[in-house]
């Protein structure tokens, strides 16, 4: 079945700086990409979401990018506050249905 | 304003007992409804979809089984519990059935299995 590889699984960056992750899917038919934010013990809330007419999406310091032809897109947050550490799951709509497939995660912590 | 509520809250059962979770949706008539399934530091897996009263659509096979009794209703069961069911159950609702709905997550509900 579809796989969703995110990366990295790990990410520590300093307030203020840009934080990235990356993800990768492999069908091609797929056509919406959601971000959602996952803080410890609640339920993940969709922070961004980019569809498969769109190269570059952006909400305040968040940014999505897609490339589609290296069926690859990823989640810039820049300026990172403190409250943005949380978890962070990419996803993608399996063979352009409303399943979604979800990446295994990036934990994020934004020190001070 | 749309507003999701799953019941219980959370729940600790013995190996082998039955389970029901619930999840209702109130101020969307005939919203698509979604069940799915996080272990406990792990990603979330989609379980069940239902886009219509009566209709609940398998996508993995975890020994579990989902209805949507009424419209505003979905509800997680299974006859006899093991320990890999223990972790975080979500119910989310998309405003369409489109490919590209966005999805939104209820509370959840945390359940261990002992």
């Amino acid at each position: 079945g579809e796989q969703v590889e995110q990366l990295p699984s790990i990410l520590r960056v300093q307030e203020g700086s840009s934080a990235s992750i990356n993800c990768s899917y492999e069908d091609s038919a797929s056509n919406y990409f959601p971000w959602y934010k996952q803080e410890p013990g609640e339920n993940p809330k969709l922070i961004i979401d980019i569809r498969s007419n769109m190269e570059r999406k952006q909400i305040q310091e968040l940014i999505v990018l897609l490339d589609k032809k290296a069926k690859r897109f990823s989640l810039h947050i820049t300026d990172t506050q403190p409250g943005d550490s949380a978890m962070y799951f990419c996803a993608v709509n399996q063979g352009g249905s409303a399943k979604l497939i979800f990446g295994e995660g990036t934990k994020l912590t934004v020190s001070s | 304003a749309q507003t999701i509520h799953q019941w219980p809250v959370a729940e600790i059962k013995a190996v082998g007992s039955p389970l029901s979770l619930g999840c209702t949706i109130k101020g969307k008539s005939s919203p698509n409804l979604y069940w799915y399934w996080q272990a406990t530091g792990g990603t979330l897996q989609q379980l069940f979809y239902s886009i219509t009263v009566g209709q609940v659509e398998s996508v993995v096979q975890l020994n579990l089984s989902a209805s949507r009794p009424k419209d505003d209703q979905f509800i997680l069961s299974t006859e006899k519990l093991l320990l890999s069911h223990s972790g975080f159950y979500l119910c989310a609702w998309s405003l369409d059935w489109g490919a590209d709905a966005e999805q939104f997550f209820g509370p959840g509900t945390r359940l261990t299995v002992l």
